[in-house]
């Protein structure tokens, strides 16, 4: 069975970091391209970023509004994912999730999904 | 970015109809299009991708439509556990992007 944890999650002041987990098992986590979204309190769902797979040498792409401030990782041995988020803004309150990404005839959407973490962002 | 537009925001259905839901692309995602149902405090379920095509394991009375930048999920039946918020998402370009939701509610 495919399962994804999130974890990491909590209460910080802006201006601080936070470092969220996403704890994998029941697939070849190395084959999977992985991605993170976020739904703020009363909004829709957002996508964050992803970090493709070793074959697609671990390359990430992240919305506007987190770039330069979040970096994804991954750690194959460990079949875990990372969000690394510095700069912390009110704004980014939100519930994070991960997803593994699968190949829809060479296009990736979200297929397995945590039940997030929820990071509240405040002074 | 590629902004969709789901239609309507709020869908009042009672139990054994069927519910029509609408997405619009602001620009063509050819069939990369999928549909996510999510309840509080849950993980979101992927329904459909390829604009058409059910996940592993969900019912047929759910069914997708459309290509280009109009796209239309089908729920033929409802069933108590299908009342929720559903989502559309295009995985055509970065960045993913998604509608802002509609919410199905019991009527």
């Amino acid at each position: 069975e495919v399962q994804l944890v999130e974890s990491g999650g909590g209460l910080t002041q802006p201006g601080r970091s936070l470092r969220l987990s996403c704890i994998t098992s029941g697939f070849t986590f190395g084959a999977y391209s992985m991605s993170w979204f976020r739904q703020a309190p009363g909004r829709g769902l957002e996508w964050v970023g992803v970090i493709r797979s070793k074959a697609y040498s671990r390359t990430t792409e992240y919305a506007a509004s987190v770039k330069d401030r979040f970096t994804i990782s991954r750690d194959d041995s460990k079949n875990i994912a990372f969000l690394q988020m510095n700069s912390l803004r009110t704004e980014d309150t939100a519930v994070y999730y991960c997803s593994r990404l699968f190949s829809d005839n060479g296009d990736y959407v979200s297929d397995y999904w945590g039940q997030g973490t929820l990071v509240t962002v405040s002074s | 970015e590629i902004v969709l537009t789901q239609s309507p925001a709020t869908l009042s259905v009672s139990p054994g109809e069927r519910a029509t839901l609408s997405c619009r692309a602001g620009q063509s995602v050819s069939t990369t299009l999928a549909w996510y149902q999510h309840k509080p405090g849950q993980a979101p379920r992927l329904l459909i991708y390829g604009a058409s095509t059910r996940a592993t394991g969900i019912p047929a009375r759910f069914s997708g439509s459309g290509s280009g930048t109009d796209f239309t999920l089908t729920i033929s039946s409802l069933q108590s556990e299908d009342f929720a918020v559903y989502y559309c998402h295009q995985y055509y370009t970065w960045p993913r992007t998604f509608g802002q939701g509609t919410k199905v509610e019991i009527k």
